[in-house]
Order: structure tokens, then sequence, then C-alpha cells
């Protein structure tokens, strides 16, 4: 099956920017996402993206996805302290109703 | 507007008690409607996912199971907890051919 990895942590400075990095070893899958968590919450979409794009820029958030490499990356530029949670990537194969999500990267901003 | 509902947001149970957690869905029809697991340090882990009434698809055998009785109802439940079903517990659902998947509060699960 889909196997989703990411690194458990980060830590950044207000004002930097943040990259998070995910691996994934599916090349069907058709859609990754992003998700966002803030302590003892639900997960929240920010942004999803189509394998047959390379980058999507929504704000703040830049995806940017390695579809030779099986890598997919979120930056967010000038990061900011309500920006510490637990970003998660998944991905979802067309035609299936399964979403494979890794096992999320605790990122903590520094004031 | 759509919104999903989960209860209870927290509960402390016993080992061998039984368990049911309950989700909703709200301002929406023929929702696929899935649960997940997220133990203490790890990622999501899919248990269930259902496309339609009666229709239940287990990923991962435990002793949880999964019943949807109503179009927008999805129920979690087991017989007799382990100390290792400790968690939480997040119900998720998307529109039939769009993409965001919009999740539930939680339910954290404690079993002592």
């Amino acid at each position: 099956g889909e196997d989703v990895e990411q690194s458990l942590f980060l830590s950044v400075r207000e004002g930097d920017s943040s990259v998070i990095n995910c691996t994934y070893t599916d090349s069907s899958s058709t859609y990754l996402y992003w998700y966002k968590q803030e302590p003892g919450a639900g997960l929240q979409l920010l942004t999803y993206i189509f394998s047959n794009m390379d980058m999507k820029q929504d704000q703040r958030l830049t995806v940017l996805l390695n579809k030779k490499d099986k890598h997919l990356s979120l930056r967010i530029a000038d990061t900011q302290t309500g920006d510490s949670a637990i970003y998660f990537c998944a991905g979802r194969t067309s035609g299936t109703y399964k979403y494979i999500f890794g096992t999320g990267t605790r990122l903590k901003v520094l004031a | 507007s759509q919104t999903i509902h989960q209860w209870p947001a927290t509960l402390v149970q016993p080992v061998g008690s039984p368990l049911s957690l309950e989700c909703t869905v709200e301002g929406t029809s023929n929702p696929n409607l899935y649960w997940y697991r997220q133990a203490a340090g790890r990622g999501l882990q899919l248990l269930f996912y259902s496309v339609g009434i009666g229709q239940i698809s287990s990923e991962v055998p435990q002793n949880l199971s999964a019943s949807r009785p109503q179009d927008r109802q999805f129920i979690l439940s087991s017989k007799k907890l382990l100390l290792s079903d400790s968690g939480f517990y997040l119900c998720a659902w998307t529109k039939q051919g769009q993409e965001t998947q919009y999740f539930g509060p939680g339910t954290r699960l404690l079993v002592l």
C-alpha cells in the first residue's frame, strides 16, 4: 500500500519562511493535499494540488510537486506564531475513496 | 452551509467496556463518510469509510466496527475496549465528486 512520510518536527523564527516536506510512494496519487491541525482540533484543508501541476500558490502558501522524486513541499512565507500546528500531507488516487495521510510535521514558531 | 458534529468530545472508559461514538453531517446529502484514529505522536490511521447507507469498508482489522444507519450518520463502536484503543477519533466527510475532505472536531478517548 501507499506510504506517506514526513519529518516529525520543524522549528522556525517568526517572520522566516517554513518549508515542510513530504514524500510518497504511490505514483498513481492524483491529488495531493496539505492539512493543518491546531491543538485538540480536527484537520483543516489548507490547499491541494493535482498531479499534473508543478506548483500552486495561495497567498502565503506555496506548494511544490516533484513527481519524479515523489516529493511534495509546503512553503509558508512570513511564518507567524498562529501558524504553529501539525501539518499533514495526504494523497488520493482518482477513482478511489481512500485518503492516505502522512505522519504529520509539528511546526513550532518562535517569537 | 454544511457542518459536521461529533460527540462526545471527551470520553474516559474502562478496559472491557463498550464504545459508541457518533458523527453526523448537516447540510448535504449522500456524503462519503470516514473514521480516522490519531494516536499520540502519530499520523492519521483510516479505520472505516462509507459511500452509502449500510456500506462500510474496513481498513484495519481490530475490535472496532462502524455502522451507517442513516445517510448522514456514522457510528463507531466496540463491544470491549482495549488500552490500545485510546486516541483521538476523527470523523470526516466528502461530497461525491469533490476533493475537499471536511473534518469534525474529534473525540478524545482514554481507556484506563
